[in-house]
Formats: structure tokens, C-alpha cells, sequence
């Protein structure tokens, strides 16, 4: 079983949709969590993090987090064909990430 | 502010030779992160620096990897010989705290292939 798995996509959506990403981790000590944006051939570039659980909104991005289900998620209302990316979840116990393999998104105009 | 950045951002070299990565983090981080995704693998951890100082360089794969941060600025992470196995992106990261993790900033990373 991998540390963090997300399903590897492509996840289409219509524009204008929401999109949702989603995440499990293994480990219970885990206590940082980021989802990372990263177009093609550029650096992973943080949208969200989040600590604790219960929901986290900034703009049309809201993360998600449950940490007794080990499952984090990230909303992305009306989204837009510039959302089209991969997303990567990073989960965290200390100061190093643990990462997913991350999800292709792609929002169809 | 200006952002992590990484040289060079593509790197060819021939299995045996050696090659030299460096990053310039953020200025005022004092940590500073090396990770490497391999082709359809996820991002690894390699070692974490705090200032000059290595704290865990679990990560790195073996000895032919060797990673210095003189002066608790740029970083250069070595890789001699480098053999075809350690083809892929390797990425800098730098943040403000260590303990724990904080929002870390990512670099464009360097591509290497190995042939």
C-alpha cells in the first residue's frame, strides 16, 4: 500500500463544474496537508494547506480534511480551463512531504 | 520576491560522468529540501538542510549522491558516477520552519537524463 495514493486521472470536467480530488493517507501521525498545483514542466506551486480538520475555503479552492477517515479532498468550484493541471497531495508528519502521484485534471471548454 | 530557482533546468550527461545541481532558495529560509520524481513515480524526499547543516538525508539513495549547502545559502546536490537509474526531475524546496512542516516552495526543477 502506498503512503498517500490519489487516482492517477485524467479527471475531466466541464468548465464551470466543480472538480474533486481526493486523497488517502496511511500514516495516523500525519499532521500537514498541502495540495500542490503543477502544469507541465513547471515547479509544484501550493493552493492549500490545511491542519486540522473540517473544511478550508480560499477563492473557489476548498480543502478537506478527516483525519479519522485518513482522507483529505480538494473542491474546486467553477472551474476553469486554466485549472487544467496535475494535482499533487502532500501529506506531512514533520517538516518532509510525503506525496501522491498526483491527479491529471482537465476541464473541457 | 524572487522564487527557489534551480540550474540548470535540463541536464544530458553520459552514464559515469558526473553532474552538479544547484539551488538557490528563497531568501531567509533556512530550510531547504531536495526531492526527485522518477518517470510515473511519485515525488521522493532526498534531505533536508537546516542553515549548512544536514538533518535527514534519509532519503538519498546511495553514496554517489553527495549534497553540500556551504554557508547555509545555495545548495549543489553531486551526482558521481551517475548511472541510468538516476534519470529524472530533481526538485529544491525551501521554507521559513522546520518542526512541523510548513508551506514549502518549490523550484522548477532540473530534468536529468542519464544515457
Amino acid at each position: 500500500q502506498k503512503e498517500v495514493e490519489q487516482n492517477s486521472g485524467p479527471l475531466s470536467v466541464p468548465e464551470g463544474a466543480i472538480a474533486s480530488l481526493n486523497c488517502t493517507y496511511s500514516d495516523r501521525g500525519s499532521q500537514s496537508f498541502f495540495w500542490y498545483r503543477q502544469y507541465s514542466g513547471k515547479s509544484p506551486e501550493l493552493i492549500m494547506s490545511i491542519y486540522s480538520n473540517g473544511d478550508k475555503e480560499d477563492g473557489r479552492f476548498t480543502a478537506q480534511l478527516n483525519k479519522a477517515s485518513q482522507y483529505v479532498s480538494l473542491l474546486i468550484r467553477d472551474s476553469q480551463p486554466s485549472d487544467s493541471a496535475t494535482y499533487l497531495c502532500a501529506v506531512s508528519g514533520t517538516y518532509k512531504y510525503i506525496f501522491g502521484t498526483g491527479t491529471r485534471l482537465k476541464v473541457l471548454a | 520576491e524572487a522564487g527557489v530557482t534551480q540550474f540548470p533546468s535540463h541536464s544530458v550527461i553520459e552514464k559515469g560522468q558526473t553532474v552538479t545541481l544547484r539551488c538557490d532558495p528563497i531568501s531567509g529560509h533556512d530550510n531547504l529540501y531536495w526531492y526527485r520524481r522518477v518517470m510515473g513515480k511519485e515525488i521522493k524526499f532526498l534531505l533536508h538542510f537546516v542553515k549548512e547543516s544536514k538533518q535527514d538525508e534519509s532519503g538519498m539513495p546511495n553514496n554517489r549522491f553527495l549534497a553540500e549547502r556551504t554557508g547555509g545559502t545555495y545548495s549543489t546536490l553531486k551526482v558521481q558516477p551517475a548511472e541510468l537509474e538516476d534519470s529524472g526531475v530533481y526538485f529544491c524546496a525551501s521554507s521559513h520552519a522546520g518542526g512541523l512542516a510548513t508551506e514549502a516552495f518549490f523550484g522548477q526543477g532540473t530534468r536529468l537524463t542519464v544515457v
